[in-house]
């Protein structure tokens, strides 16, 4: 079982409908929680940061954490053609060396039609 | 502020041959941790530096190393090349004292070996 784990996709949404990203993960002791977005050819951008349960909104970006059930999910509303990217889910947790430890999945493509 | 500095940005080497690669982190960050990214794996944490000493490692082979300088820039060696080692190296910096761990990504290098 892989620590982060993400549906490949791709995803498509027409524009203007609300895309929901997922992700689980396995380590309990993950605190805090990070959305990517990278375009094709580009780095990953930090989109979106999350530490407690429950919603979290910036813009049309909306995170959702539910550490009970270890998993964590992006929703953008109002999607737009320049959305289209990989969304990158990223994992937080301490290691027992004391220092931290940055996981990635593998990443969810979606793709927003005009 | 400047961001994430890497070179170089394309590279292409044969089997057998050893490359390095440099990155300047963004001012003020003493932090710089190196991702490979592979269609099929994702992103893989390779390893960190902080005050030149790495303090943070991956599941990569030996003939992955680094090493940081007392600016903060850092580089990354592979010896021995492989087919398998041709992807996106990320280079990463972050604030120390950052409990979230965001990091802050380079425009990568792209390594194609022949």
């Amino acid at each position: 079982q892989k620590e982060v784990e993400q549906n490949s996709g791709p995803l498509s949404v027409p524009e203007g409908a609300i895309a929901s990203l997922n992700c689980t993960y396995s380590d309990r002791g993950s605190q805090s929680f990070f959305w990517y977005r990278q375009y094709s050819g580009k780095s990953p951008e930090l989109i979106m940061f999350i530490y407690s349960n429950g919603d979290k909104e910036d813009g049309r970006f909306t995170a959702q954490l539910n550490k009970a059930s270890q998993y964590v999910s992006l929703l953008i509303r109002d999607s737009q053609p320049s959305d289209s990217a990989t969304y990158l889910c990223a994992v937080n947790r301490w290691r027992n060396t004391g220092f931290q430890k940055l996981v990635f999945g593998t990443g969810t493509r979606l793709l927003v039609s005009p | 502020k400047a961001g994430v500095t890497q070179t170089p940005r394309y590279l292409i080497k044969t089997r057998g041959q050893q490359v390095t690669l440099s990155c300047s982190p963004i001012s003020g960050h003493r932090s710089v941790s190196w991702y490979q990214q592979t269609p099929g794996q994702g992103l893989q944490f390779l390893f960190e530096y902080f005050s030149e000493t790495q303090r943070n490692k991956g599941n990569f082979p030996g003939r992955f190393s680094g090493r940081q300088f007392s600016n903060s820039r850092s580089e990354m060696n592979v010896s021995t090349l492989e087919l398998g080692d041709s992807a996106l190296y990320l280079c990463a910096s972050k604030r120390e004292g950052d409990y979230r761990n965001e990091q802050f990504f380079g425009p990568g290098t792209r390594l194609t070996v022949l």
